[in-house]
């Protein structure tokens, strides 16, 4: 079955880099787009970037300067970067898959808690 | 960037109906698709997919919860609303990058 799992450190230090993995199964990347999900305790959803089945990608423009994301398509897996990071940056992280540009987030990961602490 | 507004808070009784309301900043149709989408999330849960483009429910999802709408003005009606439906319902466009999230609607029971 479709399954997505998030994995990466739960604390970050202010001004370092954030780097987050995506693992999937049950489908591959080359089919089928991955983006990832933010949401801050309490607060609502923000789409950070995506990597498309033929390995394009999008960003949101108010954080592309800080971001990079990219695929290892033999092991299955979606890789995010984010640098420069701020106490804003504190959220829950998913990644969630959709078949196409245009269309829906349909199957999501449990998501993965990032706390940005000194 | 496209700007779906929802109201926070809906408060209903159970076993009435619930009407979720979303509207875009600008038109998210293109050829008479309507690139919203709903998701419903339960506290400590990653979001789940109910309606996409408007009006196609998702698998597995059951016939009590419907999409309609079209370019800017967008419902998610649950009907009738049971216990388990309470969570926070977001609505999604994916008509252009980048894409975005309503501020979500958290269903109370009165």
């Amino acid at each position: 079955q479709v399954q997505l799992k998030e994995s990466g450190p739960g604390l970050v230090q202010p001004s370092r880099t954030l780097s987050l993995t995506c693992t999937v199964s049950g489908f591959s990347l080359t089919s089928y787009g991955v983006s990832w999900v933010r949401q801050p305790p309490g607060k609502g959803l923000e789409w950070i970037a995506a990597i498309w089945s033929g390995g394009s990608t999008d960003y949101n423009s108010a954080l592309k300067s800080r971001l990079s994301i990219s695929r290892d398509t033999s092991k299955s897996q979606v890789l995010l970067k984010m640098n420069s990071l701020q106490t804003e940056d504190t959220a829950m992280y998913f990644c969630a898959r959709s078949s196409l540009p245009g269309s829906p987030f349909d199957y999501w990961g449990q998501g993965v808690m990032v706390t940005v602490s000194s | 960037d496209i700007v779906l507004t929802q109201s926070p808070v809906l408060a209903v009784s159970l076993g009435q109906r619930a009407t979720i309301s979303c509207r875009a900043s600008q038109s998210v149709s293109i050829s008479s698709i309507n690139l919203m989408h709903w998701y419903q999330q339960k506290p400590g849960q990653q979001p789940k997919l109910l309606i996409y483009r408007a009006s196609n429910l998702a698998s597995g999802i059951p016939a009590r919860f419907s999409g309609s709408g079209s370019g800017t003005d967008f419902t998610l009606t649950i009907d009738p609303v049971q216990a388990d439906d309470i969570a926070a319902y977001y609505c999604q466009q994916s008509r252009e990058s980048p894409l975005t999230f309503g501020s979500g609607t958290k269903l109370e029971i009165k």
